[in-house]
């Protein structure tokens, strides 16, 4: 199965911060990298797919990249509604994997 | 509005049976791939299988191959998820997805999961 490494694991940022998120893949995915935001008690919320294409509806201060098998999710301008898990996830090949996960706190 | 809604809580015995539902409003059923993903207290998503509504064709993660089971009844555009053999480890979270794009027996194209069930928790306890 393909792995994902996501890091760091946890980050503490302040509004108005850049925060960037990498997701290494264990082997090549092409782009099918996708990006999911999730509260507490609430189910994921799609950002990104197709490594860089953004969801309708999403803001434009998220955006993502490739580079090989290592994927980034920048926020530019943190937002106090943007403090989040956000989870990679690979479409490549089965079985479907996700990232361990990367949690976006309060400094 | 497009949503997923999906069947409450269970609480269930080792060693048995649950079935949860999940529930297609707002869009064309057949039109897009269902899959299901679960997340244990405070850990991470796994992908468990999805299916096709149109023809019914599923595909499982290996884990899960042998003891889940996802059917559609396209009448009610709902799919069933059914869980045998439960242990304390599938105590979980079981979300439904929509997914864009496709899958075929290789991997999914073009595909994110757009719209989520809100959740079903299943708490497995002797």
């Amino acid at each position: 199965a393909i792995q994902l490494t996501q890091s760091p694991s946890s980050l503490s940022a302040s509004v108005g911060d850049r925060v960037t998120i990498t997701c290494r893949a264990s082997q090549g995915i092409t782009s099918a990298l996708v990006w999911y935001q999730q509260k507490p008690g609430k189910p994921p919320n799609l950002l990104i797919y197709d490594a860089s294409t953004l969801e309708s509806g999403v803001p434009l201060r998220f955006s993502g990249t490739r580079s090989g098998t290592d994927f980034t999710l920048t926020i530019t301008s943190l937002q106090p509604e943007d403090f989040a898990t956000y989870f990679c996830q690979q479409l490549n090949s089965y079985p479907l994997t996700f990232g361990g996960g990367t949690t976006v706190e309060i400094k | 509005q497009v949503q997923l809604v999906q069947s409450g809580a269970e609480v269930k015995s080792p060693g048995a049976s649950v079935r949860v539902s999940c529930k297609a409003s707002g869009y064309t059923f057949s039109g897009f791939f269902l899959h299901w993903v679960r997340q244990a207290p405070g850990q991470g998503l796994e992908w468990m299988a999805w299916i096709n509504p149109n023809s019914g064709d599923t595909k499982f993660g290996q884990k899960f191959q042998d003891w889940v089971t996802l059917t559609r009844d396209t009448s009610i555009s709902t799919v069933y998820m059914e869980l045998s053999r439960l242990k304390s480890d599938d105590t979980a979270t079981y979300y439904c997805a929509r997914a864009k794009g496709y899958c075929t027996g290789v991997a999914c194209y073009k595909s994110a999961f757009d719209i989520w069930g809100q959740g079903t928790t299943v708490t497995v306890s002797s």
